[in-house]
């Protein structure tokens, strides 16, 4: 089981969009659609903005967004605010009943 | 509401075992899986796997089978994490997670404060 790839980091200015990839296998992402994202800020508990694939929990910024194309699941934040400064975190379900996580990306908004 | 309260930091020393607990209360402890997720020094979280409360059915990744238990009491709404032989890659900030929802459902809604496990002579 490895862990799925994430860019190190990512930076964007206040108001910009940018897209956060998660590439894993056809075992996880490309397989079922159970990706979910957690927004990490040090110190907290992550927090979960996005899951199965797409869809935002009750009370998550429609800012957030999630989509996957094939072995690669993405999340889009709109209209970055100094808030979103945080580490992002992608998970899937995968065949093997385990479920696997993304190395983590740094978001810095610049 | 839901909570999770996890037990207190220990430091170990090297090829010794640790237990970390985590108590739930606000929600029918047999209802929903727990998960457990650790995080080292300036790393990534890592999932270490899962149990079914309701069943005591567990699954660990392959790197941790070995070492790793995890059991509940029902009785005190409390999951526990057993590790074994520590080394000082052991640690960590453990939290255990809760999949608060049913069927397929694979999302951590609730996260307990975590738990600091030092290894080191």
């Amino acid at each position: 089981q490895s862990a799925l790839t994430q860019p190190a980091s990512v930076s964007g200015s206040p108001g910009q969009s940018i897209t956060i990839s998660c590439t894993g296998t056809s075992s996880d992402i490309g397989r079922y659609n159970y990706v979910c994202w957690y927004q990490h800020h040090p110190g907290k508990a992550p927090k979960l903005i996005i899951y199965d694939v797409g869809k935002r929990p009750s009370g998550v910024s429609d800012r957030f967004s999630g989509s996957k194309s094939d072995n690669t699941a993405s999340l889009t934040i709109s209209g970055l605010q100094i808030e979103d400064e945080a580490d992002y975190y992608c998970t899937s379900f995968a065949t093997d009943t385990t479920l696997v996580f993304g190395g983590g990306t740094k978001l810095t908004v610049l | 509401q839901v909570q999770l309260v996890q037990s207190g930091a220990e430091v170990k020393k090297p090829g010794a075992s640790v237990k970390v607990s985590c108590k739930a209360s606000g929600f029918t402890f047999t209802d929903y899986y727990m998960h457990w997720v650790r995080q080292a020094p300036g790393q990534g979280l890592e999932w270490m796997g899962w149990i079914n409360p309701n069943s005591g059915d567990t699954k660990y990744i392959q790197k941790f089978q070995d070492r790793v238990t995890m059991t509940r009491d029902t009785s005190i709404s409390t999951a526990y994490l057993d590790l074994t032989r520590l080394g000082s890659d052991d640690t960590a900030l453990y939290y255990c997670a809760l999949n608060y929802c049913s069927g397929n459902c694979y999302q951590i809604h609730h996260w307990g404060q975590g738990t600091l496990v030092t290894v080191s002579s």
